[in-house]
C-alpha cells in the first residue's frame, strides 16, 4: 500500500513570502502530524489534524498553520518566511490518532529560505 | 528545554563494536518509541516499549523501558555498516496527545 507522500520534496523561497506544503496520508489513516526538522533543533512538532480538526499544537508562531480535509489530506502554510524557517517538513500519518501511536513519516519537504 | 535527552549525540564506532544509546526524561511516559532515519527519509519506527521494566529484542538491537518509565535505552550488538544512522527516541507525555522526538543519536558504524 501506498505510503505518505509529501510535495514538494524540495523549494527555494526567499524571505517574506509564504509557501505551502501538502500532505497524503496512508489510505484509511485520519491522524495527520508535522514535525520541523533542523540540525540543531531535531525533531519539533508543529500540528496535529485528525478528522479535519487540529488536536494538537507545538509552541511555533502563527505564522505556521496547517488544515486537513475531508479526504484526511493536510496541507500546511508559512507566512512571511524568515531565514530560520530553513529546515525539513516531515509529515506523519497513523491510525489510531493518538499520540502514543505508530506515526508512518513520509520522506520531507525540504525548504530553503534565502 | 528537551523533554527527552538522548546521549551521545553522536557517535562513530568500527563494524563489529557494541553500544548504547539512552533516552532520559524528568517525565513519566505511558510508553517510549524508538525510531531510526536514514539520510533523504522520513524516520521508520523500531519499537515501542510499553512495560515498566520490558526488554524487546529486534535482530541484534536491545531496547529497554526503564522502571519509572521515565527513561529508555537502546543496545546494538555487533554494529554493521547498515546500522548507520539517525536513531530517535519519542514519546507522548501522559497529559498530552502529542508525540515528542529527542534530538536524536547519529550513529556512524565503519566498515
Amino acid at each position: 500500500k501506498a505510503g505518505v507522500t509529501q510535495t514538494p520534496r524540495y523549494l527555494i523561497k526567499t524571505r517574506g513570502q509564504q509557501v505551502t506544503l501538502s500532505c497524503s496520508p496512508i489510505s484509511g489513516h485520519r491522524s495527520v502530524s508535522w514535525y520541523q526538522q533542523t540540525p540543531g533543533q531535531g525533531l519539533q512538532f508543529l500540528f496535529e489534524y485528525f478528522s479535519e480538526t487540529q488536536r494538537n499544537k507545538g509552541n511555533f508562531p502563527g505564522r505556521f498553520s496547517g488544515r486537513q480535509f475531508s479526504n484526511s489530506r493536510s496541507e500546511m502554510n508559512v507566512s512571511t518566511l524568515e531565514l530560520g524557517d530553513s529546515a525539513l517538513y516531515l509529515c506523519a500519518s497513523s491510525l489510531a490518532g493518538k499520540g502514543a501511536g505508530e506515526l508512518f513519516f513520509g520522506e520531507g519537504s525540504r525548504l530553503t529560505v534565502l | 528545554t528537551q523533554l527527552l535527552e538522548q546521549s551521545p549525540q553522536f557517535l562513530s564506532i568500527q563494524e563489529g563494536e557494541n553500544l548504547t544509546v539512552y533516552c532520559n526524561s524528568s517525565s513519566v511516559f505511558s510508553s517510549l518509541q524508538w525510531y531510526r532515519q536514514e539520510p533523504g527519509e522520513g524516520p521508520v519506527l523500531l519499537v515501542t516499549v510499553v512495560t515498566c521494566g520490558e526488554v524487546k529484542k529486534l535482530k541484534r538491537l536491545t531496547f529497554q523501558f526503564g522502571d519509572a518509565r521515565k527513561d529508555s535505552s537502546l543496545h546494538i550488538t555487533a554494529a554493521q555498516p547498515g546500522d548507520t544512522g539517525l536513531y530517535l527516541c519519542a514519546g507522548a507525555p501522559s497529559n498530552t496527545g502529542k508525540l515528542i522526538f529527542g534530538q536524536g543519536t547519529t550513529l556512524q558504524v565503519k566498515p
